[in-house]
């Protein structure tokens, strides 16, 4: 199993382009969720999805868009990138909703918008 | 103002010296405590689950303890390899689920 895995690892945008991070999982986990990492700041939700079809905003949704048309699959959508949008993006997945022990995070995604 | 709180935010340890990461919460009721360890340039790594006051969970030479207001990770004859931040994260009962991370802890371990 690959487990959760992101793409790309890194990536710089201009303020204004749009981009998707890529997440997929092969675990046959429901739940799948985004956080941002900021430094001095805790991980923070972004979106989340507790199966395909579902999905919905966690703390700081605002910019970013999600989507889950399958259980292995869920990017993230920034349509319109701002510098407040530099930071590191991780997917994590969890065979169920609510169950933050067995929440598996993958490597990561460095963002920079200038 | 935080619902949970990281001490101290850096430690710098020498090979065996314990010590102890401090985690405090102010949620109103506690469904869950967890504890990770992240390695610099990866994704956080599940160590930890506590649920109720009194609770101990050990592994390897890290030990996971619980109260009404906090939780410590003890750590017992450190080595470099435990050198990572720690992150704790809560969920409170009765909500969303959606759990609160603290900033984290940066340990290193020197030889």
């Amino acid at each position: 199993n690959a487990g959760v895995t992101q793409t790309p690892k890194f990536q710089v945008l201009k303020t204004g382009q749009s981009m998707t991070l890529q997440c997929a999982q092969d675990m046959n986990h429901e739940y799948m969720s985004w956080y941002r990492q900021d430094p001095g700041m805790g991980l923070r939700l972004i979106h989340y999805s507790v199966g395909a079809g579902i999905t919905d905003q966690g703390e700081v949704p605002n910019g970013y868009n999600v989507s889950r048309s399958t259980t292995e699959d869920f990017p993230l959508r920034l349509l319109s990138a701002a510098p407040s949008q530099t930071s590191v993006y991780f997917c994590a997945s969890s065979p169920q909703w609510g169950r933050s022990d067995t929440q598996y995070f993958g490597p990561g995604t460095r963002l920079t918008v200038l | 103002e935080d619902q949970v709180t990281q001490s101290p935010e850096a430690l710098r340890l020498q090979e065996g010296e314990s010590s102890s990461l401090n985690c405090s919460y102010t949620v109103s009721g506690l469904r869950g405590l967890f504890w990770y360890r992240q390695d610099p340039g990866k994704g956080p790594e599940f160590l930890f689950t506590l649920y109720s006051a009194g609770e101990e969970k050990e592994k390897e030479r890290l030990k996971a303890t619980l109260t009404k207001k906090e939780s410590f990770l003890h750590i017992t004859a450190p080595k470099p390899e435990d050198s990572a931040t720690y992150l704790c994260a809560v969920q409170q009962s009765g909500g969303s689920y959606i759990p609160t991370f603290g900033r984290g802890t940066s340990l290193i371990v020197h030889p």
